[in-house]
């Protein structure tokens, strides 16, 4: 049963133009959101959040945008570089849950084209 | 300002041998967890560790897997008798004490266990 949903697993993109990333989440109770990029054979890097009480957060070239009536979240990339090719995946977590414990969703690999 | 360390980067077992892996959080976090990610898949919690206590194991297999985070050294998560199933890469993270940063985890570069 997964809880967080990224249902495109490849993106292409052409260099300066915007990269929409999607997720999707089944349970009410995740409270904050997280967006990580993940180059091959590295550790995913921390990118950009969202509380659930706000419905945008933005820093330079990211925006997360949140619908939570509609359990969906998007990533923005804009303009997109080439140095943004990546695999990018959307957490979220449940507060009261009692643990920080990350759900995440199986990634979208993203190709920004020179 | 190192970063989350782990070690070994790459780790070969044969069947039935142990795993031990090694983390060493950011300077300044208290908080350690443990995630797998197999081939094509989402990375999937397994630990969650402050010094000298498991907060929340509730991912970890129940068998053959544990994990420690002692009050002086790295948080250890340790396989016994490791099968070709537990072949994936195994990363660490780290997140402050307090606060809403608290809810952003930092990870390590990850290990790539295989197993023979």
């Amino acid at each position: 049963d997964q809880q967080v949903k990224q249902n495109s697993p490849s993106l292409s993109v052409q260099e300066g133009r915007i990269s929409i990333l999607n997720c999707d989440y089944t349970n009410s109770m995740f409270d904050y959101f997280l967006w990580y990029k993940k180059y091959p054979a590295e550790g995913p890097t921390f990118l950009i959040s969202i509380s659930s009480i706000k419905d945008k957060n933005e820093d330079g070239r990211f925006t997360v945008f949140l619908n939570k009536s509609a359990k969906h979240l998007s990533l923005h990339i804009v303009p997109s570089q080439p140095g943004d090719s990546a695999v990018y995946f959307c957490a979220a977590r449940d507060s009261g849950a009692g643990s920080y414990q990350l759900t995440f969703g199986k990634g979208t690999k993203l190709s920004v084209i020179p | 300002n190192a970063g989350v360390m782990q070690n070994p980067r790459h780790l070969v077992r044969r069947r039935g041998q142990e795993a031990r892996l090694r983390c060493s959080p950011m300077k300044g976090h208290s908080h350690v967890y443990w995630y797998r990610q197999l081939p094509e898949e989402g990375l999937k919690f397994m630990v969650y560790l402050q010094k000298e206590n498991i907060i929340d194991e509730s991912g970890m297999p129940k068998e053959r897997f544990s994990a420690e985070f002692p009050k002086e050294g790295p948080s250890i998560l340790r396989i016994q008798q490791v099968v070709r199933g537990d072949s994936a890469a195994y990363f660490c993270a780290s997140s402050p004490l307090l606060g809403q940063s608290s809810y952003e985890q930092y990870f390590g570069p990850g290990t790539r266990l295989t197993v023979t």
